[in-house]
Order: C-alpha cells, then sequence, then structure tokens
C-alpha cells in the first residue's frame, strides 16, 4: 500500500477561501516537506518540518509523527494558489524522499 | 537564496539516442544530490542519490549503465540517459539537500520526450 497517502487528490475552491490537504504516513516519518509544482513543473519549497508547525503567509502546516500525518492550511486562497501540492516523508535519516501522489488544486475567481 | 539550477529545461531525442541533463546548486552547501524522475502519471521515483563522502546509490529499478551519473562535487551534478526509450519520457528532478538545514530544493526539471 502507499507509505505515503495524500488526499484529497483534487480539490476545487473559490477564491478566498480555506483549505487543508492532508498527508498520512505508515512509515515513521522523521521529517516531511511540503511542496507545491505550477503547472510547467518546477517545484517550489514550502515547508520542511521535523514534528511540530510552521506558519508562512496565508500557509500553515504541522506534522505529527506520533500520529503519522502532516496537513497544510491555505488561508484566503488566491488564484496563485493553483497547482499540485505535494508532501514527502523521509524514514531512517537515509535522505530518501517518499513522495504523496499530490493534490491538485484549482482555484476559481 | 538557495536555487538548484537544470540544464536543458526540455529535450526530444530519438528513440535510441542518448541525452544528457545538468543540475548545479548555487547559494548553498548540499550535503546530498538526488535525481528524481516524475512520470506522465506525476509519481516520483528515485533514481540516484549521492551523499558526502559515498558513492552515487542507484535504486532498485536503475542502473549506472543506463544512467550514469557525474559529479565532480556536490554542488553540480550531470546525468546522462542512454538509449532512451519511450519508457524513459517524462521529468527528470535534481533535488539538493542543503547543509544544516537539510531541506531539499529541487531544480524546474528537464522534461525529456522520446520519439
Amino acid at each position: 500500500g502507499d507509505k505515503v497517502k495524500q488526499s484529497p487528490s483534487a480539490l476545487s475552491l473559490q477564491e478566498g477561501t480555506n483549505s487543508a490537504l492532508r498527508c498520512n504516513f505508515s512509515i515513521a516519518a522523521t521529517t516531511v516537506q511540503w511542496f507545491l509544482q505550477n503547472p510547467r513543473g518546477s517545484l517550489m519549497n514550502l515547508f520542511y518540518l521535523v514534528p511540530g508547525t510552521k506558519e508562512n503567509g496565508r500557509l500553515k502546516s504541522a506534522f505529527d509523527s506520533k500520529e503519522s500525518y502532516s496537513t497544510l492550511h491555505i488561508r484566503d486562497a488566491q488564484l496563485e494558489d493553483s497547482g499540485t501540492y505535494f508532501c514527502a516523508a523521509e524514514a531512517d535519516s537515509n535522505y530518501q524522499l517518499i513522495w504523496g501522489s499530490g493534490t491538485k488544486l484549482i482555484i476559481k475567481p | 537564496g538557495a536555487l538548484v539550477y537544470q540544464y536543458p529545461r526540455r529535450t526530444i531525442c530519438k528513440s535510441g539516442t542518448s541525452m544528457r541533463m545538468e543540475c548545479q546548486a548555487v547559494g548553498f552547501q548540499a550535503t546530498s544530490v538526488a535525481w528524481y524522475r516524475q512520470s506522465p502519471q506525476k509519481t516520483f521515483e528515485l533514481i540516484a542519490l549521492s551523499t558526502v563522502n559515498s558513492a552515487i546509490k542507484y535504486e532498485q529499478n536503475f542502473t549506472q549503465e543506463k544512467f550514469p551519473i557525474s559529479h565532480p562535487n556536490l554542488s553540480f551534478s550531470s546525468m546522462t540517459v542512454l538509449n532512451a526509450y519511450l519508457e524513459d519520457r517524462g521529468l527528470y528532478l535534481c533535488g539538493a539537500r542543503r547543509a544544516l538545514s537539510y531541506e531539499q530544493y529541487f531544480g524546474p526539471g528537464t522534461r525529456l520526450t522520446v520519439l
């Protein structure tokens, strides 16, 4: 089964609304990274997390290693937030990232 | 800031030919460099990983004979796709892990199309 299960797979939101993306882990994740991939394919770093929370502008992310999940909250969604969001986890400090399948987010005006 | 450059951004090659792609980390010290392939179905596969003071480690479905990698230092890496076929299509991403923070920064990718 999926070691990193990401949900939802797709999401369509009105501009100005809030959303929450989630990743559940069946591995002993030690760190989590969240990325946004734009339509051209470029990956943008959003967060790097050890257990805890981080906030950056309208984005907030949390990682709970004991409950094996991570969330990404988007507040007041804007058109430029559209793209595919990926989470990726690291386990056992072996430098390899294990990727979720992505959430395709569309923000409508 | 921390940036990872990749060249070329996209390339088209005939089936059975080879192509080389490059990756450079700028503005930070990298402790490891990883090459990934994102398939048309958007899943990520790790091709190979190299860390400080260790040899390049290839994942199970990838070999040095097919994807030779050269890295004179961790700031620069190049990978060649030898004898490319349809199944080699995809977006090839280079990720460099930053020393101290351990965040992995990715380049924009090289999109390979095989005709």
